[in-house]
């Protein structure tokens, strides 16, 4: 079945560094893909979406683009603040059109 | 406008017991999804709910686990005769329609019951 897998954490960084966290899929076909993140004590949010090969999904400065080619969907930001500090988790929708199937996971801890 | 909430985020069961967790649904949403996330996995699917129906229950063990989704109130994730591999951390999310492979209709997740069980 389609699947992510997603960089292994915790990535520790010093605010306004830059930010890659890795995830690849495997997949039939393109399905939708997506980085969702969880603060602290909270529930996750979609952070960013690309339904598409080519598109790419921003917001809140982080971007991803859904690349064919290296089935890829690599989640980056130019200037990380202590307020990004929190898990972030690759996604795509399985065979079924509607379960989401997760990565593990990248913790991510922004230092001042 | 309230997010999903579940209830409890927290609970600690011994071996044997039941564990019942609740899930509202954001208001107007119909569709609710249940997913668990043991520990250094990533979130996995359980099982989707309409309205007192089950859609697709596949990623839902089929001893001691069950779910529902009555007309009125909550969503119950109801798991009998608790183990220890049954710690985890429990979301639940909820959506406005169907989510489909041609129209992303995204899920509003709540912040989880974390129940361990001791």
């Amino acid at each position: 079945g389609n699947s992510v897998t997603q960089m292994e954490g915790p990535v520790t960084l010093s605010e306004e560094a830059f930010l890659t966290i890795n995830c690849t899929y495997t997949a039939t076909g393109y399905p939708s893909l997506f980085w969702y993140v969880q603060y602290p004590g909270e529930g996750l949010q979609l952070l960013l979406k690309a339904t598409k090969a080519d598109d790419k999904g921003s917001n809140k400065g982080f971007e991803a683009t859904y690349r064919k080619e290296t089935t890829s969907f690599h989640l980056e930001k130019g200037s990380v603040q202590v307020s990004d500090s929190a898990v972030y988790f690759c996604a795509l929708i399985d065979t079924s059109g509607y379960a989401l199937n997760f990565g593990k996971g990248t913790s991510l801890l922004v230092t001042p | 406008n309230a997010g999903v909430m579940q209830n409890p985020r927290h609970l600690v069961r011994r071996r044997g017991q039941e564990a019942r967790l609740r899930c509202s649904p954001m208001k107007g949403h119909s569709h609710v999804y249940w997913y668990r996330q043991l520990p250094e996995e990533g979130l996995k699917f359980m099982v989707y709910l309409q309205k007192e129906n089950i859609i697709d229950e596949s990623g839902m063990p089929k001893e001691r686990f069950s779910a529902e989704f009555p007309k009125e109130g909550p969503s119950i994730l109801r798991i009998q005769q608790v183990v220890r591999g049954d710690s985890a951390a429990y979301f639940c999310a909820s959506s406005l329609t169907r989510t489909s492979k041609s129209s992303y209709n995204e899920q509003f997740f709540g912040p989880g019951t974390r129940l361990t069980v001791l």
